[in-house]
């Protein structure tokens, strides 16, 4: 079955910068990849995904970059604001099972 | 755009009692959901995948006699924690998959938070 592995655990950034999530996952077969934010006891809300066709997409400040050869796939943030401080989730699509696994998450953290 | 309700959002039980956890699709049909439970300040970690008329597929480790999921219709699947104790007290939350996995990504559950007492 699939695995995501998702680093770092922890990312503290002043604002303005730039912030980067990078996960690995093993599936090959893999075909959706999604971003989760997470506020505490939400549920988790897309802020972006990319499908295995694809290899970059943005939308205004986040961008998701896909490396189907080498198995992983980045988030990136720029002008991080402090309303992006929050949990991030990466997540794959286990194409045989259908169903989402997770990533460890990552909490960013944006300094004023 | 496809909503899953969940209910309840939050629930407080004694130890032994057992607690229901209901999903329903909104506006679409789920053939199939995803029950995850989450700890604190960890991931979502998928429990079982509840399949409409059919038994649930458990993830290993997951014990199908305490953690009984129903998918009786195609909008409501539910998760019957059986014999709860302290250490089941955690974030429970369920998730379908749209257009029956032809792009249409994941819709997710607002959760349910048990507490076990």
């Amino acid at each position: 079955g699939e695995n995501v592995e998702q680093h770092p655990s922890t990312l503290s950034v002043q604002e303005g910068d730039s912030a980067v999530i990078k996960c690995t996952y093993s599936d090959s077969a893999s075909n959706y990849f999604p971003w989760y934010k997470q506020e505490l006891g939400k549920r988790p809300q897309l802020i972006i995904d990319i499908r295995s066709n694809v290899g970059e997409k943005k939308d205004q400040r986040i961008a998701v970059t896909l490396n189907k050869t080498a198995k992983h796939f980045s988030l990136h943030i720029t002008e991080t604001q402090p309303e992006d401080s929050a949990v991030y989730f990466c997540a794959a699509r286990d194409q045989g099972a259908q169903k989402l696994v997770f990533g460890q998450g990552t909490r960013l953290t944006i300094n004023p | 755009g496809a909503v899953v309700s969940q209910h309840p959002s939050w629930v407080i039980c004694k130890s032994g009692t057992s607690v229901k956890i209901e999903c329903r699709s909104l506006d679409f049909q789920a053939t199939t959901m995803f029950w995850y439970r989450q700890f604190p300040k960890q991931s979502l970690m998928l429990m079982a995948t509840s399949n409409e008329g059919s038994k649930a597929t458990y993830e290993q480790g997951v014990e199908k006699d305490k953690f009984l999921i129903n998918h009786a219709s195609l909008t409501l699947s539910t998760l019957t924690v059986t014999s709860a104790h302290p250490e089941d007290s955690s974030f429970y939350i369920c998730s379908a998959e749209l257009q029956g996995g032809k792009g249409g990504g994941y819709t997710f559950g607002s959760g349910t938070r048990l507490t076990v007492v």
